[in-house]
């Protein structure tokens, strides 16, 4: 079992709609959790990060984090064709090493 | 206030040569980590370096090293390639939190 898995994607959502990613993970011990959203040919740039159980809302995105499932959602609401990228989620737990997902492509139709 | 930055931004190499990144992290930050990502592979972990001490490391073999100054700025070095090291070199820094701001990376082709 990978550490963090994602679904590869692509997602296709319409201009105007909610994207959800969905991360699961393994490690219990995970503390902090990370999205970072990557253009094609780009670095990751770090959207959300969220720590506790429960939303964090920052603009149109929503970070999720429910530890006791293993899981962490990011939502993107009123999605725009800017938004279509690689969506990397990771996280950090002991040992100073962050671990990433393989990522989700989404692709907002104009 | 600069980002982190990470020369050179482009490199082709042969089979067998050596190579050393740089990076210099956002001013202030004391924590630099590296990954290669590749298409196959994604965002691997390589190492994590704080003040000069090594803190992790990824199950890379011992080609990869990598080496912290008492500036923050980090390099890494990979000795003898192979055509499988090509990949993105991504280099990021943390102050003193979690929240870990990528370079722009250094493209490495082996040919």
């Amino acid at each position: 079992q990978k550490e963090v898995e994602q679904n590869s994607g692509p997602l296709s959502v319409p201009e105007g709609a909610i994207a959800s990613l969905n991360c699961t993970y393994s490690d219990r011990g995970s503390q902090s959790f990370f999205w970072y959203r990557q253009y094609s040919g780009k670095s990751p740039e770090l959207i959300m990060f969220i720590y506790s159980n429960g939303d964090k809302e920052d603009g149109r995105f929503t970070a999720q984090l429910n530890k006791a499932s293993q899981y962490v959602s990011l939502l993107i609401r009123d999605s725009q064709p800017s938004d279509s990228a690689t969506y990397l989620c990771a996280l950090r737990g002991g040992g100073f090493k962050t671990i990433f997902g393989a990522g989700t492509r989404l692709f907002v139709k104009a | 206030k600069a980002g982190v930055t990470q020369t050179p931004r482009y490199l082709i190499k042969t089979r067998g040569q050596q190579v050393t990144l740089s990076c210099s992290p956002i001013s202030g930050h004391r924590s630099v980590s590296w990954y290669q990502q590749t298409p196959g592979q994604g965002l691997q972990f390589l190492f994590e370096y704080f003040s000069e001490t090594q803190r992790n490391k990824g199950n890379f073999p011992g080609r990869f090293s990598g080496r912290q100054f008492s500036n923050s700025r980090s390099e890494m070095n990979v000795s003898t390639l192979e055509l499988g090291d090509s990949a993105l070199y991504l280099c990021a820094s943390r102050q003193t939190g979690d929240e870990a701001f990528f370079g722009q990376g250094t493209r490495l082709t082996v040919v």
